[in-house]
């Protein structure tokens, strides 16, 4: 499976936007790129997933560039809820393989007043 | 609420004694994962499965984890002799019928080995 790497870490302030990269030097041809949110004492939850180019939901942009061995998830307009940690994960695949998702330590992102 | 019930969210045991944790997946989907996780660390999988198969575990998990999903239904994972590095948030997972690679997590049982 593709490794991951993303700052451990990240800070910003209330209305600001958020962008955090991930590297994937070895993502294969098949992987998507998919993102979970994690809070406190709750399990993960996806947050959005992509494949090349860009991808807009309610919640995120991610930005993959066309050699796709990296990723931004772009987050519009932080608040203090957002405050949590961000996973981003490759493996999984359109083919139907990589049934497990591996994680990694992620980066806790701390959103100020 | 994701629809993937886990009990018991709080598990307080001592060394030595078994405890068993179980998850109520997504009922139409017939896939169930189960993931560990330590504090400071992203989850790691333990095991899947499609219906009553267990398909795959993870070469982390020692003889004493045991899982079963007996009627593709619901799920128990039972850890025997626990010991305090068993200590974890044990989640569960059911993924959706759209995306791959997007599952629905509970919000985990905790384990405290004392």
């Amino acid at each position: 499976l593709a490794k991951t790497t993303q700052p451990i870490s990240m800070d910003s302030y209330e209305g600001q936007e958020v962008n955090i990269t991930c590297s994937h030097n070895n993502i294969a041809t098949n992987d998507y790129i998919t993102w979970y949110q994690q809070f406190p004492s709750q399990g993960p939850r996806f947050i959005i997933q992509g494949y090349k180019t860009k991808v807009t939901n309610e919640v995120a942009s991610l930005f993959i560039p066309a050699d796709r061995k990296s990723s931004t998830l772009s987050l519009p307009r932080v608040s203090l809820s957002d405050t949590a940690v961000y996973y981003c994960l490759v493996g999984v695949s359109f083919t139907g393989g990589g049934n497990k998702l591996t994680f990694g330590t992620g980066t806790q992102l701390k959103v100020e007043l | 609420d994701t629809g993937v019930s886990q009990n018991p969210r709080h598990k307080i045991t001592k060394r030595g004694q078994n405890v068993t944790f179980r998850c109520d997946p997504i009922s139409e989907h017939n896939r169930l994962y189960w993931y560990r996780q330590t504090l400071g660390q992203g989850p790691e999988f333990l095991t899947y499965f499609q219906n009553e198969a267990q398909l795959e575990k993870s070469r982390l998990l020692s003889d004493r984890f045991s899982a079963e999903r007996p009627k593709g239904s619901f799920s128990t994972l039972e850890i025997q002799r626990t010991e305090q590095g068993d200590s974890a948030m044990y989640l569960c997972a059911s993924p959706t019928s759209g995306r791959p690679g997007e599952l629905f997590f509970g919000e985990g049982s905790r384990l405290t080995v004392l």
